[in-house]
């Protein structure tokens, strides 16, 4: 069974610093597509960024940024020059050739004025 | 265009009943998933409904069934709720059913059963 794991329950960095944010994953398929997604405090989930297992280069949306690593089943995101309105649950996620979406727990990010 | 809305947002049931929940998706959009997001299990699949047809579901027992309309709109039913069946029921519409599909999510529906 494919799963997501997310190491860091909880992490606070202070405003205009960079956090990375970590997943991992463990699946026997080749070609799956990787997802984070952001659930700010009281409001709803929006996609972040996402990447296709079969693309080497890393997906980049403004100041988020994902270092994937096929072979380690990694996918972190990196969020440059953090803001006040980065805080949020980090999901990460992966989906599969069953169209299902596999969730991890969750990071939950504070940044710090 | 308007988001995806859930009605209602909150419900307080005993255990026993059964309770139904609704979403509507962002118009144009074809595809509805639920999940259930609890603290301690985070996010979990429970189906997905793309043109009427369910498409896909996840690992839940048969008290959990939904359904899509010819507008696309869904519905969600638990029958018989538990306990544990306490959570936010979060509905997502996508435009298609791809895996690369971005889903737009709803604000969910806070369900406790007492």
């Amino acid at each position: 069974a494919q799963t997501v794991t997310q190491s860091q329950p909880e992490m606070s960095v202070q405003e205009a610093e960079t956090v990375t944010l970590s997943c991992t994953y463990d699946t026997s398929e080749n070609n799956y597509y990787l997802f984070w997604y952001k659930q700010p405090p009281s409001r709803q989930m929006i996609l972040v960024i996402r990447q296709e297992a079969y693309k080497q280069q890393n997906a980049t949306e403004n100041r988020f940024s994902v270092n994937f690593q096929k072979a380690a089943k990694s996918f972190s995101l990196k969020i440059s020059d953090s803001q006040l309105g980065d805080t949020a649950m980090y999901f990460c996620a992966f989906g599969d050739s069953n169209y299902q979406l596999i969730w991890g727990a969750g990071t939950k990010l504070i940044i710090k004025p | 265009k308007a988001g995806v809305t859930q009605t209602p947002r909150y419900l307080i049931k005993t255990r026993g009943q059964q309770v139904t929940l609704s979403c509507s998706p962002i118009s144009g959009h074809r595809s509805v998933s639920w999940y259930q997001q609890t603290p301690g299990q985070g996010l979990q699949f429970l189906f997905e409904y793309f043109s009427e047809t369910q498409r896909n579901k996840g690992n839940f027992p048969g008290r959990f069934s939904g359904r899509q309309f010819s507008n696309s709109r869904s519905e969600m039913n638990v029958s018989t709720l538990e306990l544990g069946d306490s959570a936010l029921y979060l509905c997502a519409s996508s435009l298609e059913a791809g895996l690369l599909r971005e889903q737009f999510f709803g604000p969910g529906t806070r369900l406790t059963v007492l």
